[in-house]
Protein backbone atom coordinates (compact mmCIF):
# COMPACT_ATOMS: atom_id res chain seq x y z
CA UNK A 1 0.00 0.00 0.00
CA UNK A 2 1.39 3.44 -0.87
CA UNK A 3 1.78 5.77 2.19
CA UNK A 4 -0.65 8.41 0.34
CA UNK A 5 -3.36 7.61 -1.87
CA UNK A 6 -5.16 9.91 -3.46
CA UNK A 7 -8.48 10.04 -5.60
CA UNK A 8 -7.49 9.85 -9.46
CA UNK A 9 -8.36 12.14 -11.47
CA UNK A 10 -9.13 14.14 -13.97
CA UNK A 11 -12.51 15.76 -12.24
CA UNK A 12 -13.93 17.85 -14.98
CA UNK A 13 -16.26 20.11 -12.83
CA UNK A 14 -18.60 23.11 -14.26
CA UNK A 15 -17.78 26.39 -13.32
CA UNK A 16 -19.82 26.68 -9.60
CA UNK A 17 -20.01 23.19 -8.84
CA UNK A 18 -18.67 21.30 -5.46
CA UNK A 19 -16.16 18.86 -5.82
CA UNK A 20 -14.70 16.95 -2.83
CA UNK A 21 -11.22 15.03 -3.27
CA UNK A 22 -9.96 12.08 -0.46
CA UNK A 23 -6.46 11.44 0.12
CA UNK A 24 -5.95 8.15 2.65
CA UNK A 25 -2.52 7.75 4.47
CA UNK A 26 -0.88 4.91 6.44
CA UNK A 27 0.79 6.82 8.41
CA UNK A 28 -0.75 6.94 11.75
CA UNK A 29 1.53 9.06 13.49
CA UNK A 30 1.34 11.78 11.31
CA UNK A 31 0.02 14.84 13.15
CA UNK A 32 -0.24 17.63 10.40
CA UNK A 33 -1.53 17.26 7.10
CA UNK A 34 -1.12 19.79 3.70
CA UNK A 35 -2.84 20.20 0.65
CA UNK A 36 -0.96 22.29 -2.15
CA UNK A 37 -1.88 23.06 -5.25
CA UNK A 38 -0.08 22.66 -8.54
CA UNK A 39 -0.25 24.56 -11.65
CA UNK A 40 1.22 22.87 -14.70
CA UNK A 41 4.95 23.10 -14.58
CA UNK A 42 5.06 25.13 -11.48
CA UNK A 43 5.99 24.45 -8.03
CA UNK A 44 3.22 23.32 -5.36
CA UNK A 45 1.67 26.55 -3.55
CA UNK A 46 0.51 25.75 -0.01
CA UNK A 47 -3.27 26.06 -0.30
CA UNK A 48 -4.27 24.68 3.39
CA UNK A 49 -2.47 23.40 6.67
CA UNK A 50 -4.84 21.24 9.02
CA UNK A 51 -3.32 20.50 12.71
CA UNK A 52 -6.48 19.37 14.31
CA UNK A 53 -10.31 18.10 12.88
CA UNK A 54 -10.20 20.13 10.27
CA UNK A 55 -9.71 23.91 8.64
CA UNK A 56 -11.88 26.29 5.90
CA UNK A 57 -10.20 28.78 4.03
CA UNK A 58 -13.22 30.81 2.28
CA UNK A 59 -14.46 28.22 -0.15
CA UNK A 60 -11.85 25.03 0.66
CA UNK A 61 -12.87 23.34 4.08
CA UNK A 62 -10.55 20.43 4.58
CA UNK A 63 -11.81 17.54 7.08
CA UNK A 64 -9.51 15.07 9.17
CA UNK A 65 -11.14 11.46 10.15
CA UNK A 66 -7.85 10.58 12.04
CA UNK A 67 -9.66 6.88 12.67
CA UNK A 68 -10.22 6.51 9.10
CA UNK A 69 -6.99 8.01 8.21
CA UNK A 70 -8.06 10.28 5.86
CA UNK A 71 -8.43 13.91 5.00
CA UNK A 72 -10.66 15.05 2.30
CA UNK A 73 -10.65 18.81 0.79
CA UNK A 74 -14.18 20.08 -0.22
CA UNK A 75 -14.05 23.50 -2.50
CA UNK A 76 -17.34 24.76 -3.14
CA UNK A 77 -18.38 27.28 -6.18
CA UNK A 78 -15.80 26.21 -8.34
CA UNK A 79 -14.17 29.33 -9.91
CA UNK A 80 -11.79 28.31 -13.58
CA UNK A 81 -9.09 29.83 -11.71
CA UNK A 82 -9.12 26.08 -9.20
CA UNK A 83 -8.03 23.90 -12.57
CA UNK A 84 -5.37 22.66 -10.88
CA UNK A 85 -3.65 19.64 -9.65
CA UNK A 86 -4.45 19.15 -6.07
CA UNK A 87 -1.69 17.38 -3.65
CA UNK A 88 -2.46 15.49 -0.10
CA UNK A 89 0.48 15.90 2.04
CA UNK A 90 0.95 14.13 5.58
CA UNK A 91 3.77 15.51 7.21
CA UNK A 92 6.48 13.83 9.58
CA UNK A 93 9.74 16.28 9.40
CA UNK A 94 9.72 15.46 5.44
CA UNK A 95 6.56 15.75 3.53
CA UNK A 96 5.16 12.59 1.76
CA UNK A 97 3.02 13.64 -1.08
CA UNK A 98 0.10 11.39 -2.70
CA UNK A 99 0.28 11.59 -6.92
CA UNK A 100 -2.37 14.70 -7.07
CA UNK A 101 -6.01 14.83 -7.98
CA UNK A 102 -6.18 16.95 -11.38
CA UNK A 103 -9.27 19.46 -11.28
CA UNK A 104 -10.64 21.11 -14.21
CA UNK A 105 -13.42 23.50 -13.92
CA UNK A 106 -15.26 24.74 -17.09
CA UNK A 107 -17.31 27.38 -18.04
CA UNK B 1 10.98 38.74 -3.96
CA UNK B 2 11.55 36.91 -0.06
CA UNK B 3 10.11 33.72 -1.45
CA UNK B 4 12.34 30.41 -2.04
CA UNK B 5 14.75 30.81 -5.08
CA UNK B 6 16.39 27.91 -6.91
CA UNK B 7 19.34 28.11 -10.07
CA UNK B 8 18.72 27.35 -12.76
CA UNK B 9 15.32 27.00 -13.59
CA UNK B 10 16.09 24.51 -16.69
CA UNK B 11 19.48 22.66 -17.30
CA UNK B 12 19.92 20.31 -20.23
CA UNK B 13 23.14 18.26 -19.96
CA UNK B 14 24.43 14.88 -22.06
CA UNK B 15 24.37 11.47 -20.10
CA UNK B 16 27.39 11.45 -17.80
CA UNK B 17 27.79 15.14 -17.35
CA UNK B 18 27.65 16.85 -13.82
CA UNK B 19 25.34 18.95 -12.55
CA UNK B 20 24.90 21.35 -9.76
CA UNK B 21 21.65 23.06 -8.25
CA UNK B 22 21.59 25.89 -6.23
CA UNK B 23 18.57 26.53 -3.49
CA UNK B 24 18.31 29.80 -1.42
CA UNK B 25 15.81 29.18 1.00
CA UNK B 26 13.48 31.89 2.96
CA UNK B 27 16.18 34.14 4.67
CA UNK B 28 14.15 33.20 8.53
CA UNK B 29 13.87 29.45 7.67
CA UNK B 30 16.41 27.40 9.03
CA UNK B 31 14.68 23.69 7.23
CA UNK B 32 15.75 23.12 3.76
CA UNK B 33 14.16 20.14 1.94
CA UNK B 34 14.99 18.75 -1.58
CA UNK B 35 12.62 17.06 -3.67
CA UNK B 36 12.13 15.26 -7.23
CA UNK B 37 9.15 15.38 -9.37
CA UNK B 38 8.57 13.36 -12.55
CA UNK B 39 5.05 14.01 -14.68
CA UNK B 40 2.02 12.94 -13.44
CA UNK B 41 3.25 12.08 -9.80
CA UNK B 42 3.70 14.14 -6.69
CA UNK B 43 6.75 15.41 -5.64
CA UNK B 44 9.53 12.50 -3.92
CA UNK B 45 11.49 13.93 -0.79
CA UNK B 46 14.94 13.60 -1.30
CA UNK B 47 17.12 14.82 1.67
CA UNK B 48 16.61 17.27 3.88
CA UNK B 49 18.78 20.27 6.73
CA UNK B 50 17.98 21.37 10.22
CA UNK B 51 20.45 24.31 9.78
CA UNK B 52 23.87 23.05 8.02
CA UNK B 53 22.83 19.33 9.61
CA UNK B 54 21.48 16.64 7.01
CA UNK B 55 19.14 15.12 8.97
CA UNK B 56 17.55 12.51 6.55
CA UNK B 57 18.18 11.05 3.23
CA UNK B 58 15.94 9.13 0.79
CA UNK B 59 16.84 5.76 -0.36
CA UNK B 60 16.22 7.21 -3.77
CA UNK B 61 19.23 9.48 -3.30
CA UNK B 62 22.00 7.53 -4.97
CA UNK B 63 25.62 7.72 -4.63
CA UNK B 64 25.65 10.18 -7.29
CA UNK B 65 23.71 12.76 -5.42
CA UNK B 66 25.33 14.59 -2.82
CA UNK B 67 23.75 17.72 -1.01
CA UNK B 68 25.68 20.26 1.25
CA UNK B 69 24.17 23.46 3.30
CA UNK B 70 27.81 24.36 4.38
CA UNK B 71 26.71 27.65 6.34
CA UNK B 72 23.13 26.63 6.85
CA UNK B 73 21.48 29.20 4.69
CA UNK B 74 21.81 28.31 0.92
CA UNK B 75 22.25 24.68 -0.13
CA UNK B 76 23.50 22.58 -3.50
CA UNK B 77 22.47 19.27 -4.89
CA UNK B 78 24.73 17.86 -7.31
CA UNK B 79 24.45 15.06 -9.47
CA UNK B 80 27.03 13.04 -11.13
CA UNK B 81 27.62 10.98 -13.70
CA UNK B 82 24.26 12.21 -15.04
CA UNK B 83 21.62 9.11 -16.23
CA UNK B 84 18.62 9.34 -18.38
CA UNK B 85 16.49 8.86 -15.48
CA UNK B 86 17.98 12.06 -13.67
CA UNK B 87 15.13 13.67 -15.61
CA UNK B 88 12.66 15.92 -13.50
CA UNK B 89 12.26 19.01 -12.10
CA UNK B 90 14.12 19.35 -8.70
CA UNK B 91 12.01 21.19 -6.04
CA UNK B 92 13.57 22.80 -2.98
CA UNK B 93 11.13 24.27 0.00
CA UNK B 94 12.43 25.79 3.30
CA UNK B 95 10.22 25.93 6.76
CA UNK B 96 10.92 27.72 10.09
CA UNK B 97 11.66 25.73 13.50
CA UNK B 98 8.57 27.61 15.03
CA UNK B 99 4.98 26.08 16.22
CA UNK B 100 4.45 25.92 11.85
CA UNK B 101 7.57 24.60 11.30
CA UNK B 102 5.87 22.06 8.87
CA UNK B 103 4.57 24.23 6.31
CA UNK B 104 7.04 24.18 3.93
CA UNK B 105 7.40 27.19 0.84
CA UNK B 106 8.48 25.96 -2.20
CA UNK B 107 10.69 27.12 -5.05
CA UNK B 108 10.08 27.37 -9.09
CA UNK B 109 12.31 24.46 -9.07
CA UNK B 110 15.10 23.27 -11.68
CA UNK B 111 13.92 21.30 -14.78
CA UNK B 112 16.51 19.03 -15.75
CA UNK B 113 16.87 17.37 -18.65
CA UNK B 114 19.38 14.67 -19.57
CA UNK B 115 19.90 14.12 -23.36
Amino acid sequence: RKEVEQDPGPFNVPEGATVAFNCTYSNSASQSFFWYRQDCRKEPKLLMSVYSSGNEDGRFTAQLNRASQYISLLIRDSKLSDSATYLCAPQGGKLIFGQGTELSVKP
Amino acid sequence: DTGVSQDPRHKITKRGQNVTFRCDPISEHNRLYWYRQTLGQGPEFLTYFQNEAQLEKSRLLSDRFSAERPKGSFSTLEIQRTEQGDSAMYLCASSSAGPRYNEQFFGPGTRLTVL
